[in-house]
């Protein structure tokens, strides 16, 4: 039963343009949800996190919403640079606590010239 | 400052062989983890540890093995390879296991078993 679900597989996007990848989640006891970028032969990398207290945290050109009734998050990045293009996992805990943390699948994002 | 270092970076395993990959971390980091990465699967917990001498199991525990008797080392051995354990492991630490965390992963080590 995949708890955290990242149902787009792949997104591109013109560069200078909005990219949006989203996540839904199952488990109402989430209340802690990150997301981090993987380059090829890299490992993934922390970009941003939000608690279930707020309903939006934006560091530069990266802003995560929290729609907690919905169970649903959203990532945008705007402008997309072409160095974005990577795969987003988005991951969600109770409490924080980092074992107990779950990855969706991931998205693919491609930003184009 | 090296942060989280993962060897080998690739390994070819016959079926029923043992190894052991290596994972190390300068950050005096009290949690480490180790996920494997599959496709349509996303990253799956193996083990962690809260801190030396301390291990737990994680979603898919079955078939490996760790141990920390360091703070900086975590190695993860596979008992026995079996085809099903192709996958790319990652090795992550964070300073501890509460709290706002944020893990920093190791580069990856690919590993095949025929």
């Amino acid at each position: 039963d995949q708890q955290v679900k990242q149902n787009s597989p792949s997104l591109s996007v013109q560069e200078g343009r909005i990219s949006i990848l989203n996540c839904d989640y199952t488990n109402s006891m989430f209340d802690y949800f990150l997301w981090y970028k993987k380059y090829p032969a890299e490992g993934p990398t922390f970009l941003i996190s939000i608690s279930s207290i707020k309903d939006k945290n934006e560091d530069g050109r990266f802003t995560v919403f929290l729609n907690k009734s919905a169970k649903h998050l959203s990532l945008h990045i705007v402008p997309s640079q072409p160095g974005d293009s990577a795969v987003y996992f988005c991951a969600a805990s109770p409490t924080g606590t980092a074992s107990k943390l779950t990855f969706g699948t991931g998205t693919r994002l491609q930003v184009t010239l | 400052n090296a942060g989280v270092t993962q060897t080998p970076k690739f390994q070819v395993l016959k079926t029923g062989q043992s190894m052991t990959l290596q994972c190390a971390q300068d950050m005096n980091h009290e949690y480490m983890s180790w996920y494997r990465q599959d496709p349509g699967m996303g990253l799956r917990l193996i083990h962690y540890s809260v801190g030396a001498g301390i291990t737990d199991q994680g979603e898919v525990p079955n078939g490996y093995n760790v141990s920390r008797s360091t703070t900086e080392d975590f190695p993860l051995r596979l008992l026995s390879a079996a085809p099903s354990q192709t996958s790319v492991y990652f090795c992550a630490s964070s300073y501890d296991n509460s709290g706002a965390n944020v893990l920093t992963f190791g580069a990856g080590s690919r590993l095949t078993v025929l």
